[in-house]
């Protein structure tokens, strides 16, 4: 099937610098992105949904300055995390879905794990 | 809004034992359902789906059905596998079919 990777899987940064983080799917093209937030026992929360060339469309309650998403590319999605605070530590997770753009042709990264200290 | 609510707690089981994931949701319209499985290290894949009311999706054993009545979609699986031990999702697409709502997810253990 199709293969989304995330990098870093793990950062660790200190309050006050940014942090980013890639999405790329690896063997299709993705027209639509779509970023995650878990916290611990809880269910993913949907950020904002990116379709490529275009700006991202974020959830409510989701800062946008504070979250920058960019979508340059058919195979990559970056989230920038910036002035990164303690709160901001969690589980963020990535997924991408093709041409079709329906929700059960979404394809998931593996997550990447920020702590911020 | 939309809500998906599963059972409390992670699941231990023995091998080949019945497995049953409770799933209740919460949506306006006619959601499709779904469950997702993630095995360590890995991302979500989908499990299984169903996109109306009596529909049962199944897949590796597991079999889930759509019922509008109550409001569910439960996971079952006959006779578990040490290989089926995952984190286990129950989710729904909003009435455009673009968005997912998750619930918070299953972890399941099965012990030989």
């Amino acid at each position: 099937g199709a293969v989304v990777s995330q990098h870093p899987s793990r950062v660790i940064c200190k309050s006050g610098t940014s942090v980013k983080i890639e999405c790329r799917s690896l063997d299709f093209q993705a027209t639509t992105m779509f970023w995650y937030r878990q916290f611990p026992k809880q269910s993913l929360m949907l950020m904002a949904t990116s379709n490529e060339g275009s700006k991202a469309t974020y959830e409510q309650g989701v800062e946008k300055d504070k979250f920058l998403i960019n979508h340059a590319s058919l195979t990559l999605s970056t989230l920038t995390v910036t002035s990164a605070h303690p709160e901001d530590s969690s589980f963020y997770i990535c997924s991408a879905s093709g041409t079709s753009g329906g929700v059960d042709e979404q394809f998931f990264g593996p997550g990447t794990r920020l702590t911020v200290l | 809004g939309d809500s998906v609510t599963q059972m409390e707690g992670p699941v231990t089981l023995s091998e080949e034992a019945f497995l049953t994931i409770n799933c209740t949701y919460t949506a306006t319209g006619y959601p499709s359902l779904f469950w997702y499985v993630q095995y360590p290290g890995e991302g979500l894949q989908l499990l299984l789906k169903a996109t109306k009311a009596d529909d049962k999706g199944s897949n590796k054993g597991f079999e889930a059905t759509y019922r509008k009545e109550t409001t569910s979609f439960h996971l079952e699986k006959g006779s578990v596998q040490v290989s089926d031990s995952a984190v286990y999702f129950c989710a729904l697409s909003d009435a455009w079919g673009n968005r997912l709502a998750f619930g918070k997810g299953n972890q399941v253990v099965v012990i030989p």
